[in-house]
Order: structure tokens, then sequence, then C-alpha cells
């Protein structure tokens, strides 16, 4: 079975610094990867997402994520973070079991953004 | 924009009462799904539909039920409302037919206190 490991519960950076938030998974095959931010009090929403082709993905509000087969990693990245994307990230893998298309979301990443 | 509604953000209820959450998709989705979120936890699957009438349980689908009796339409119930189910939780929509690499939408959640 599928499974998705975001190592780090809270990351805490300044506002205008970079940022990595980390994402490895465990299928046998390539997967598709997603990353979804939660805004406090919403729902969650795609930021990008990747299954072939060029393996550095751009996506919304700046991001983007690299997925690195030899490391089974999917980490996502943005060079100058502002406050309003402090938010909780999700990293989620796509893959097909028995017919069903059901995603496995990792157990997210609090981003705390400091003035 | 895929819209996904939910019938409340806050609901309070008693133990013991039946609670019945609603999720309303206005984009003609063949898929749709309940997760519950708690902290540390993350997004955890309670049961996904793939088409009117039919259901599927996810990895946590004790104490619920679901019904889906229009495409758009579907409800998540808490036969017999227990404080191990205070939680906040979501509903999304796929679109069907794209597999695993299709987006999921999420409503904006409904945090339940069982008190």
């Amino acid at each position: 079975a599928q499974s998705v490991t975001q190592p780090d519960i809270h990351i805490t950076v300044s506002e205008g610094a970079s940022l990595e938030l980390r994402c490895n998974y465990s299928y046998g095959a390539t997967p598709y990867l997603f990353w979804y931010v939660q805004s406090p009090g919403q729902g969650l929403q795609l930021l990008l997402k990747y299954f072939s082709g060029d393996t550095l993905v751009q996506g919304i509000k700046g991001f983007e994520a690299e997925f690195k087969r030899s490391q089974s990693s999917f980490n996502l990245r943005k060079p100058s973070v502002h406050w309003s994307d402090a938010a909780e990230y999700f990293c989620a893998v796509g893959t097909a079991s028995g017919g069903s298309y059901i995603p496995t979301f990792g157990r997210g990443t609090s981003l705390i953004v400091h003035p | 924009d895929v819209k996904v509604t939910q019938s409340s953000r806050y609901l309070v209820k008693r133990t013991g009462e039946k609670v019945f959450l609603e999720c309303v998709q206005d984009m003609d989705h063949e898929n749709m799904f309940w997760y519950r979120q708690d902290p540390g936890l993350g997004l955890r699957l309670i049961y996904f539909s793939y088409d009117v009438k039919m259901k599927e349980k996810g990895d946590i689908p004790e104490g619920y039920s679901v019904s889906r009796e229009k495409k758009e339409r579907f409800s998540l119930i808490l036969e017999s409302a227990s404080t191990n189910q205070t939680s906040m939780y979501l509903c999304a929509s796929t679109p069907g037919g794209g597999g695993a690499g299709e987006t999921q939408y999420f409503g904006p959640g409904t945090r339940l206190l069982v008190l």
C-alpha cells in the first residue's frame, strides 16, 4: 500500500525567507503527487500536482515542487515566503487500487511565518 | 469554478444525537468523499461514493453512514454521536474518469463538537 510521510509537523520561517517542505512517498511505480494548502478555517486547495514530464512543477501562489525518483521525494519550495502563506500543507499520493482512485494524504506540515 | 458547500461551518450536538452533515457540489462530479481531520492525524477517509446510491467504506467508517440520493449531494450521518467524533469534517469531490490524477475539490469544512 502507498504511504506519504511529511517529517516536519511544524516549520517556522521569517517573512521573505525561502521555504522547503518535505514529502516522501512509498509506492511501487510513479504515482500522481499533489500538494494542497489549507488556510485557517478553510478546506484544502490544490497548489500543484505531478505525474510525468518535467520533474520541476510550478504551482499557484509562487510555489514549486521537485520530483526526485531516487529519493522518493516531492518537496515543496518557495523562494520568498509571505505572511499570507501561513497555513497547513498536505502532500498526497494518488494511486489506483481495486478500481478506485483514492488519494493518500500525509499528516500535514503547519507553516508559521514570523514578521 | 467548482464549488463544494457544506451545510454548517460549526455544529454543537449532544452525545447520542443523530447528526446529519450535508455536502453539495455544483459541477456534476461523479465522485464524492467524506474525511475527518484531526490534529496530527491529517485527513482520514470515512466514506466515498462514485455514483448515485453507491458507497464504499474508507479507512474509518465505524460509527458513520452515508447517503447519496442525488448526484450533487452526499450526506454523512452520525447515527449516535459520541464525544470521540468531535472533529473537523471535510467533504470533497472529483470529476470522475480521470483516474488517480484527479484533483480533489474541498468544501470549507464543518467543525463538529459533541458534548
